[in-house]
């Protein structure tokens, strides 16, 4: 298995455009995790999935954060409008049942 | 209180030493207790993944579990320039949902 990949691994936009991150979780997986990190706050969850439902959006930072995850295969995190202080690296993880994380290797995110 | 605490760091040690790593949390409630090492520029990947007090060994890496103490460790033994990276604790508790916790990592260099 490839492991959990995310796309795209770096991107720069300028303040006030669209960003969308996409993640592939391990096939079989039932979890899904959007976190981000940052040096100041460290690794935060944002949105959690089960069974391609939202379960807890609590972290989302605010309206102009969504997620997606329309398939068992396939989740996108948008962020629009884009701010300067958004910039972090995204990681998406996913997990089977109890087992671990497996993170994918982010998306370093920069807002100009 | 924050739920978790780790020294940040930087930690560094020479070649063949033996690191130790901690942390503390709050909530009694968490159950399950888990190390992951960051390398710059990549996931967080997981190392030892534990739900009861005690050790757990693997290789060169022991997990220590003191949930009278509310205190987590981990040891490295016979310690590599390999092994510097970023390491992380996270505690989760599955009661009402999920409640998963990252601590804010211990950067660890090991010098050749």
């Amino acid at each position: 298995d490839a492991g959990v990949i995310q796309s795209p691994r770096h991107e720069v936009t300028e303040m006030g455009q669209e960003v969308t991150l996409r993640c592939k979780p391990i096939s079989g997986h039932d979890y899904l995790f959007w976190y981000r990190q940052t040096m100041m706050r460290g690794l935060e969850l944002l949105i959690y999935f089960n069974n391609n439902v939202p379960i807890d959006d609590s972290g989302m930072p605010e309206d102009r954060f969504s997620a997606k995850m329309p398939n068992a295969s396939f989740s996108t995190l948008k962020i629009q409008p884009s701010e300067p202080r958004d910039s972090a690296v995204y990681f998406c993880a996913s997990r089977l049942g109890t087992s671990g994380y497996t993170f994918g290797s982010g998306t370093r995110l920069t807002v100009v | 209180q924050k739920e978790v605490e780790q020294d940040p760091g930087p930690l560094s040690v020479p070649e063949g030493a033996i690191v130790s790593l901690n942390c503390t949390y709050s909530n009694s409630a968490f159950q399950y207790f888990m190390w992951y090492r960051q390398y710059s520029r990549k996931g967080p990947e997981l190392l030892m993944y534990t739900y009861s007090s005690g050790n757990k060994e693997d290789g060169r890496f022991t997990a220590q579990v003191d949930k009278s103490s509310k205190y987590i460790s981990l040891f490295i033994r016979d310690s590599q320039p390999s092994d510097s990276a970023t390491y992380l604790c996270a505690i989760e508790t599955r009661n009402y949902g999920q409640n998963f916790v990252f601590g804010p990592g211990t950067r660890l260099s090991v010098l050749p």
